[in-house]
This record gives structure tokens, sequence and C-alpha cells, in this order.
């Protein structure tokens, strides 16, 4: 049973271009949660979705940034106008929707550099 | 908002040392408690976790955990490292009914053979 899949693992961009991560959950599991890593810190919370839904993004910057979760495929994170600030680790994790509280599951995350 | 305080920023032991990590909390309500592990190249795993119950948890590896509510705490331990128990440790916690995970800044343990 394949793991978390994020792709890409690295991903560098130039100031003010577009980066899309994307995170294929585990089998079964319609939960997907994302957080950010910034250097030296913990990761943080961003966005919380399930199917079709965003359940709780209070995480989420609130300009150039937005996530998806469609009916088929992965999940998308989407920074748009990058900067340097930007540059972090990216993490994806999914969760099964039995009942509450759900145990997440961590990919491998996505580097971003920011040039 | 709740916060997550790992006071350890970098353990170095020697093998067969004793191991405590310690993992205190802010919040007044009802939380769940985690620790995640992230080994040198590899993703997050998850150790062990706290729902209710029993305060003590054993987790893989011969990990275990114990919450004590009136510290606020979640200390990870085990008697006896391994060098194989070098890696990054990271405590986490969420509100009852919140599925957002809150984490500390982690640990990074180094053992030495």
């Amino acid at each position: 049973n394949a793991g978390v899949m994020q792709n890409p693992r690295h991903l560098v961009r130039r100031r003010g271009q577009e980066a899309r991560l994307r995170c294929s959950p585990m089998k079964g599991h319609s939960h997907v949660y994302w957080y950010r890593q910034l250097p030296e810190e913990g990761l943080k919370f961003m966005v919380y979705l399930q199917k079709e839904n965003i359940i709780d993004e209070s995480g989420m910057p609130k300009e150039r940034f937005s996530a998806e979760f469609p009916k088929e495929g992965p999940s998308i994170l989407r920074i748009q106008q990058v900067v340097r600030g930007d540059s972090a680790a990216y993490f994806c994790a999914s969760s099964l929707p039995t009942r509450a509280p759900y145990e997440q599951y961590f990919g491998p995350g996505t580097r971003l550099t920011v040039t | 908002a709740q916060s997550v305080s790992q006071h350890n920023h970098h353990v170095i032991l020697s093998e067969a040392a004793s191991l405590e990590l310690g993992c205190n909390y802010s919040y007044g309500g009802t939380v769940n408690l985690f620790w995640y592990v992230q080994y040198p190249g590899q993703h997050l795993q998850l150790l062990l976790k706290y729902f209710s119950g029993d305060p003590l948890v054993k987790g893989i590896k011969g990990f275990e955990a114990e919450f004590i509510k009136s510290k606020f705490s979640f200390n990870l331990r085990k008697p006896s490292v391994q060098w194989s128990d070098t890696a990054e440790y990271f405590c986490a916690v969420n509100a009852a009914g919140n599925e957002k995970l809150t984490f500390g800044t982690g640990t990074r343990l180094t053992i030495i053979p």
C-alpha cells in the first residue's frame, strides 16, 4: 500500500512564477492536509480539505495561495507570483474518513526554492 | 490559540543511554497528542498518540510517552537508545474536534555509537 505521494520533491522557481505542488493521498484516504515548514521552524498548518471541499483554511496566507482536492486526481497547492519568503518545505498528509480524531500520514514533502 | 514547546533543540546521547524529550502545550480544552519522528531522508512517521484513557502510551520501537494533564506535558521516553534512533522528533497537538495539528519546532537527536 503506497504511502502519501508528493511531487515534485524539489521545485525551483524564480520570483513571480507560479508553483504547483501535488499530493496523492494514501488509498482510501479522502482527507488531505497541507503544512509548511520554514527553516528552523516546526510544521505550520495551512489547509484541510476533503474531496471537493475546503474544511479549514485558517492557516493559508490571504493572497497568492490556493488549494484544491478534486473528485478525481491529486490535491494541488498553488502559489502564484512566488516570493523568496515562500521558500520552504511543503508537506501533505492524509487520513481516513473514520471516526475522529483522525490519524494523519505524511508524505515526503516538496522543497520549494525561490530564486 | 494553541502552541507547543519543545525545549531541547539538539540532544546528543551515547548508545544505551536513557532518553527523555520534553513537550509542553498550551491549550485549556481537551487535546489529542502526538509524537512524530523523521529519520534522515525520510518522511514524518507517527511514533505514538494519545487520545484518551491510560495517560502512559506505548509506541513503536520501544518509545513511550506520558500525558500529565496538570503540567500540560507529553514527554517522550525510551529507556535505552540505539544509533538508529538518530532522527528529528516532533511533538504535535490538536484540539478535540479540530483536525489541524500544531507542531513544536522539533528536537534533533544524535546517538553516538
